[in-house]
């Protein structure tokens, strides 16, 4: 079975600074999809950034970037800059060659002035 | 493109009461998945649809619960009969295979059973 773990219930960084939230997955698929989303006040599910298994580069959006281990099944995200925008939950998810998106508990995100 | 669109945005009902969620997906997505989103659970897959027929409904609670897609640009989540224990945000989301897998988010049914 796929699960994700979120180990940080609540992080918080100062503004302009950078934050790291963890991640790690169990799965026995070789081929998959990794998601980090955002979930601001408002709800809405935001995807930040994404990375395919297969590929060896860690994937990166402006301030966003990731380090995908696969050996060790951990997906990290890097937040460079911080901003007061930033202050929101973060779920990790694993998308295997089914369709299921499997989602991690979330990460609150508090960004200090 | 106006992005998945789900109605009501809020609902408010009493215990015993039949609930109908709406969604209405991206345009030329083939998959749409309903999500519920609680504290104690997180976010749960009830069921998802690839070309308006239910794929798989494992995670739908019990029979309470029930969704239809009766053509591409519609789907509804029912619940009857309705009880506190169902009170939680839910979630519409749909994706197009052959477009990178990203599935794309509603903005939430927020559901209070008294």
């Amino acid at each position: 079975a796929q699960t994700v773990t979120q180990s940080q219930p609540e992080m918080s960084v100062q503004e302009a600074e950078t934050v790291t939230l963890s991640c790690t997955y169990d799965t026995s698929e070789s081929d998959y999809y990794l998601f980090w989303y955002k979930q601001p006040p408002s709800r809405q599910m935001i995807l930040v950034i994404r990375q395919e298994a297969y590929k060896q580069q860690n994937a990166t959006e402006n301030r966003f970037s990731v380090n995908f281990q696969k050996a060790a099944k951990s997906f990290s995200l890097k937040i460079s800059d911080s901003q007061l925008g930033d202050a929101a939950m973060y779920f990790c998810a694993y998308r295997a060659k089914g369709n299921n998106l499997f989602f991690g508990t979330g990460t609150r995100l508090t960004v200090i002035p | 493109d106006a992005g998945v669109i789900q109605s009501p945005r809020h609902e408010v009902t009493e215990m015993g009461q039949e609930v109908t969620l709406r969604c209405k997906p991206i345009s030329g997505h083939d998959y749409l998945f309903w999500y519920r989103q609680t504290m104690m659970r997180g976010l749960e897959l009830l069921i998802y649809f690839n070309n308006n027929v239910p794929i798989d409904d494992s995670g739908m609670p019990e029979d309470r619960f029930s969704a239809k897609m009766p053509n591409a640009s519609f789907s509804t989540l029912k619940i009857q009969p309705s009880e506190p224990r169902d009170s939680a945000v839910y979630f519409c989301a749909s994706t197009r295979l052959a477009g990178g897998y990203e599935q794309f988010f509603g903005p939430g049914t927020r559901l209070t059973v008294l």
